[in-house]
């Protein structure tokens, strides 16, 4: 059974400072996605990783994808107000099922 | 209508009643899914849909029932509610059978209180 665990969960940082949000899964896949989701909405794609290596950039938030660690990270950059929601991973385990288990999220949170 | 539509938005709904989540798309997705999101669990996967005419069971479907007769519609029934049916449901739509990987598409959610 694929587990998915995001950590931290909840994540308070200060304008403008730097952090990561780390992805770690249980079994085989290279199917990777990040979601954003704002208070009381919808989740909102933000990066779709496909392969080992594969890095994607948008804005401040820059994701990667270590298939060989079953690792993916989401790192912030210079963090900003407009970045706080709650990140969640989700993993595709039979690479191409699209039936996507999903972490418990990171709450971020961005203090001015 | 643009996405994924779902209705309601929200309910209040008494133990026992029989209630359907209203599930529509215009994409032409052949992948429909319903997750439920609750506090500290993140989404988990309720059912599924492959494609018309076709549904699965995902890692929490018991208490609920799907159908799928055509490719926009997927709602999800709940026979008899229960409070433990409390959460934020999510229906989503995926095109698995094209050249590319997108992920999903979601829905608005629907807020169901059971009292």
């Amino acid at each position: 059974e694929l587990k998915v665990e995001q950590n931290p969960l909840f994540l308070s940082m200060q304008e403008g400072k730097n952090y990561t949000i780390y992805c770690n899964y249980s079994t085989t896949s290279d199917r990777l996605y990040w979601y954003r989701q704002d208070p009381g909405k919808s989740l909102e794609s933000l990066f779709v990783l496909l392969s080992n290596g594969a890095v994607k950039q948008e804005g401040r938030l820059m994701a990667s994808l270590d298939t060989k660690a079953r690792l993916s990270t989401l790192h912030i950059t210079a963090a900003v107000h407009d970045l706080s929601a709650t990140y969640f991973c989700a993993v595709d385990p039979l690479g191409g099922s699209e039936k996507l288990v999903f972490g418990k999220g990171t709450k971020l949170t961005v203090n001015p | 209508i643009a996405g994924i539509t779902q209705a309601p938005t929200s309910q209040i709904l008494a133990a026992g009643r029989r209630m359907t989540l209203r599930c529509t798309q215009d994409m032409r997705h052949n992948a429909m899914y319903w997750y439920r999101q609750d506090l500290g669990l993140g989404l988990r996967l309720i059912h599924y849909s492959n494609t018309a005419g076709t549904t699965g069971k995902g890692e929490v479907p018991d208490g609920y029932s799907v159908s799928r007769a055509n490719t926009d519609d997927f709602p999800l029934t709940l026979a008899s509610a229960v409070p433990s049916q409390t959460s934020v449901y999510f229906c989503a739509s995926s095109d698995s059978q094209g050249q590319g990987y997108y992920g999903y598409t979601f829905g608005s959610g629907t807020r169901l209180t059971v009292v």
